[in-house]
């Protein structure tokens, strides 16, 4: 069965702080694994990766995939209390050539980022 | 360009009642596809719809159904409502399903009492 493991659950940080974020899967078909950062209501992307060894940056974030050992970490510098928020990571797999996709989702790591 | 956009924001509802919910995706998205999201459980994938079809289904039970417009607008039913249907109904759109263009809108708060 197609699992997506997000570890730590929930993370309490200072101001200033680095934090690093893990994302392990198990999917058959793997296709491109998805970060979205979710504050209040919508969850809003991030990263997708698809590749192995190539990281994504932007700003204060950064992100990495290992496509032979499975995982993706999420990188935060200098952490902000804007930072607060969950992360959630995504796996794309696809069950017929070309024909359909679907999302598969990990339960999201809660980070607070105290002042 | 518009976002998603769901209707209502926010719901009040007694238990035994049903309720309809609508996601109108980004324009040009085909795929819709539904989810719950409550405290400790994470996103909970209800299903989705493209081009008017179901194409994949979650494990939830036949109180929650869905359909989808030929204009692409989505609407989700629950019946019978639970207490414990009381969550976050977010939905995302998307091109053609994958993960291109995945976009969520603002989601549905359902307190059920």
């Amino acid at each position: 069965e197609d699992k997506v493991v997000q570890s730590p659950l929930s993370l309490v940080v200072h101001e200033g702080d680095t934090v690093t974020l893990n994302c392990s899967y198990e999917v058959t078909n793997f296709r491109s694994l998805l970060w979205y950062k979710q504050e209040k209501k919508a969850p809003t992307f991030l990263f997708m990766l698809t590749s192995s060894g190539i990281e994504k940056k932007s700003g204060r974030l950064s992100s990495i995939l290992d496509k032979k050992e499975l995982f993706s970490i999420l990188n935060i510098t200098a952490t902000q209390t804007g930072d607060s928020a969950i992360y959630l990571c995504a796996v794309e797999r696809e069950y017929q050539a070309g024909n359909n996709r679907k999302l598969i989702w990990g339960l999201g790591t809660s980070l607070a980022v105290n002042p | 360009k518009a976002g998603v956009t769901q209707t209502p924001r926010y719901l009040i509802k007694t238990r035994g009642q049903q309720v309809t919910l609508s996601c109108s995706p980004i324009s040009g998205h085909r795929s819709v596809s539904w989810y719950q999201q409550t405290p400790g459980q994470g996103l909970q994938f209800l299903f989705e719809y493209f081009s008017e079809t179901q194409r994949n289904k979650g494990n939830f039970p036949g109180r929650f159904s869905g359909r989808q417009f030929s204009n692409s607008r989505s609407e989700m039913n629950v019946s019978t409502l639970e207490l414990g249907d009381s969550a976050l109904y977010l939905c995302a759109s998307s091109w053609r399903g994958g993960s291109y263009g995945y976009t969520f809108g603002s989601g549905t708060r359902l307190t059920v009492v």
